[in-house]
């Protein structure tokens, strides 16, 4: 069965400071790769997705990701954050078929001043 | 154009009850998913529909809960003899058919059983 496993529950950065989130899955196929956020109140928003080819893929609002197969992961990064960044964010997997996504329990992004 | 639209935004009801949730598509979407997000967790798959027939209802985690999609487009979410674990965000997301799925969500609705 697929997983994903997003180590940090809570991170706090400061506002123009760089932003890593991790994110591992376990998926015994090639996996297709999301991240959403989720800011209070509103749905999930797709930031970007990976399913085949290029392994650094860009997302909106300045985010991206990296695939590294080697290593099951597909961290987020953004060299500098912004205030209206802090919000809940989401790793996901998809089965092979694409029809159900597995989530992480999420990271929680705070932004200091 | 209008994204996923789910009624009621907040419901609270009391233990044993029934309730019904609403979910409105994107238009033309034929692919409708519901997922339920506890409190501190990501959400968890519930049911997929592909048109109007549940094409997987393995995350439906008793015969408490059920889904219909009667026309192919609304879709409502259906809880029997609700239980204070039912207490829950409910999302519904929509996606266009196709293998390269992307799933785009509505707002959800907090469903509080007291």
């Amino acid at each position: 069965a697929q997983s994903v496993t997003q180590p940090d529950i809570h991170i706090t950065v400061s506002e123009g400071a760089s932003l890593e989130l991790r994110c591992n899955y376990s998926y015994g196929a090639t996996p297709y790769l999301f991240w959403y956020v989720q800011s209070p109140g509103q749905g999930l928003q797709l930031l970007l997705k990976y399913f085949s080819g290029d392994t650094l893929v860009q997302g909106i609002k300045g985010f991206e990701a990296e695939f590294k197969r080697s290593q099951s992961s597909f961290n987020l990064r953004k060299p500098s954050v912004h205030w209206s960044d802090a919000a809940e964010y989401f790793c996901a997997v998809a089965n092979n078929a694409g029809n159900m996504l597995t989530f992480g329990g999420g990271t929680r992004l705070m932004v200091k001043p | 154009g209008a994204g996923v639209s789910q009624t009621p935004s907040n419901k609270v009801t009391e233990k044993g009850k029934y309730v019904e949730l609403r979910c409105d598509p994107i238009s033309g979407h034929t692919a409708l998913y519901w997922y339920r997000q506890s409190l501190g967790q990501g959400p968890e798959f519930l049911i997929y529909f592909q048109g109007t027939g549940a094409a997987d209802d393995s995350g439906l985690p008793n015969d408490r809960f059920f889904a219909v999609r009667p026309e192919g487009s609304v879709s409502t979410l259906k809880i029997q003899r609700t239980e204070r674990g039912d207490s829950a965000v409910y999302l519904c997301a929509s996606s266009l058919r196709g293998s390269e799925n992307i799933q785009y969500f509505g707002a959800g609705t907090r469903l509080s059983v007291l």
